[in-house]
């Protein structure tokens, strides 16, 4: 089974900062990357995908990814408290379904 | 507004009970998910649906089973429902790319 792993667990993040979220995939056949995102109370909801080695930028979030190292990037600009949320990344290797990693939860403070 | 709906929201069942929960999409998608989401573990996949009798084991599907007899419904039944088995079940939907639509989930516990 192929494994997707977070980092860091938990994050702090002061309002108007940076963050920084990593995964870790296992299979270099995976054809392309999300982000999903879930607040409190609801189901996740999908941010951006990445399949093209490099950055890609959608208004304050950019994805970062790097095919040969197995490692995929979310930075998170000028954060605000709507950020607060518990993040996945996800691999899809086409035909099955997306394998999503551990998590990683974003707390903005005021 | 395209959904996956998800009932019940909360539902509190004793060890050996039966319990089946539901999942409707008004988006006429064909390929349909279950999931479970437990601290620490993210997101694991219980069962697939690619269209109405055309369901595939997941990664975790022991102790599990689903069915769906109409394209727009999927859903999934615990035979005789065990305390671990105590989750957040979320159901999704997809055209056939990784673009999911999850519903809001159904809190289950099993004492």
């Amino acid at each position: 089974q192929q494994k997707v792993q977070q980092s860091p667990e938990s994050l702090i993040v002061p309002e108007g900062g940076m963050a920084s979220l990593n995964c870790t995939f296992s299979d270099r056949n995976s054809q392309y990357f999300w982000w999903y995102r879930q607040h409190s109370g609801e189901g996740p909801k999908a941010l951006m995908s990445i399949f093209s080695n490099g950055d890609k930028k959608e208004g304050r979030f950019t994805a970062h990814l790097n095919k040969a190292s197995l490692y995929v990037s979310l930075h998170i600009k000028d954060s605000q408290p709507s950020d607060s949320a518990l993040y996945f990344c996800a691999e899809y290797q086409g035909g099955r379904a997306l394998i999503f990693g551990t998590g990683t939860t974003v707390s903005v403070s005021p | 507004d395209m959904k996956v709906t998800q009932m019940p929201r909360y539902l509190i069942k004793r060890m050996g009970e039966n319990v089946l929960l539901e999942c409707g999409q008004d988006m006429s998608h064909e390929t349909m998910y279950w999931y479970r989401q437990d601290p620490g573990l993210g997101l694991q996949l219980i069962y697939i649906s690619y269209d109405v009798d055309s369901n595939s084991e997941g990664d975790i599907p022991k102790g599990y089973r689903v069915s769906r007899k109409k394209r727009e419904h999927f859903s999934l039944i615990l035979d005789s429902a065990k305390t671990n088995q105590t989750s957040v079940y979320f159901c999704a939907s997809t055209t056939g790319n990784s673009d999911y639509t999850f519903g809001s989930g159904t809190r289950l516990l099993v004492i």
